[in-house]
């Protein structure tokens, strides 16, 4: 595997449902971000991880719960989620040091519908 | 507050002609510009990434500019193919907050 992965690719939940995404990076990066794209709105930033650590929580509702246990791996896990939480969740990884700002890699993303 | 806007957000051409894709920016404080390209329910590939001190990159039918003292960045498509149809989505890296800041995207359409 090479890149940025991300499963399950597709999740359909009920509202009352626990469930987890989940993203692994093969590029030795050290920061690592999930964003959420909504159809016709521009991608959001959701949270940041940098060194393993939370460095952004971007206003989030507490339903939405990052977990990084190693610099390749960053999971979201999900609870009682609402119907307009449906969209894809996009994960990233970049490698970040001070004073240079690096391209990000996008995995393919998780299309998750909440009935 | 930096706001990203692309226009057109709709293009459509046929197969061989040289297009422009337009982004702005509304706060010059950024340390990059990066451009990707999104395929239909898939994720994001980065196409060309300009730091703020440069003025443009390029790879193969791609050229992106960067004029950061008037806020904006265009990707020109050279010779263009349906295979390039896809969504096309500009972001700034702020320079005061760290964050990626996304525009809304171009969704191209090239007819054979």
């Amino acid at each position: 595997e090479t890149g940025v992965t991300q499963t399950p690719r597709h999740l359909v939940m009920g509202m009352t449902n626990k469930k987890s995404l989940k993203c692994e990076q093969h590029l030795g990066h050290n920061a690592m971000y999930w964003y959420k794209q909504s159809a016709k709105k521009p991608l959001e930033l959701m949270f940041v991880y940098s060194l393993e650590e939370r460095v952004e929580n971007n206003s989030v509702p507490s339903r939405f719960s990052p977990e990084c246990p190693n610099s390749s791996h960053l999971f979201l896990h999900l609870h009682t989620l609402q119907p307009e939480d449906s969209a894809l969740y996009l994960c990233a990884s970049s490698q970040e040091s001070s004073g240079t700002y690096n391209e990000q890699f996008f995995g393919p993303g998780t299309r998750l519908t909440v009935l | 507050k930096q706001e990203v806007t692309q226009i057109p957000a709709a293009l459509s051409v046929p197969e061989g002609e040289n297009l422009v894709l337009n982004c702005s920016f509304t706060d010059s404080a950024i340390y990059n510009l990066q451009w990707f390209r999104q395929d239909p329910g898939k994720g994001l590939t980065s196409l060309l990434l300009i730091q703020s001190s440069q003025r443009e990159q390029t790879s193969g039918r791609l050229n992106a500019s960067l004029d950061k003292s008037s806020g904006r960045s265009t990707l020109y498509i050279a010779a263009s193919q349906p295979g390039d149809s896809a969504t096309y989505l500009c972001a700034v890296k702020s320079s005061n907050t760290g964050k990626l800041i996304f525009g809304q995207g171009t969704t191209l359409q090239v007819k054979p």
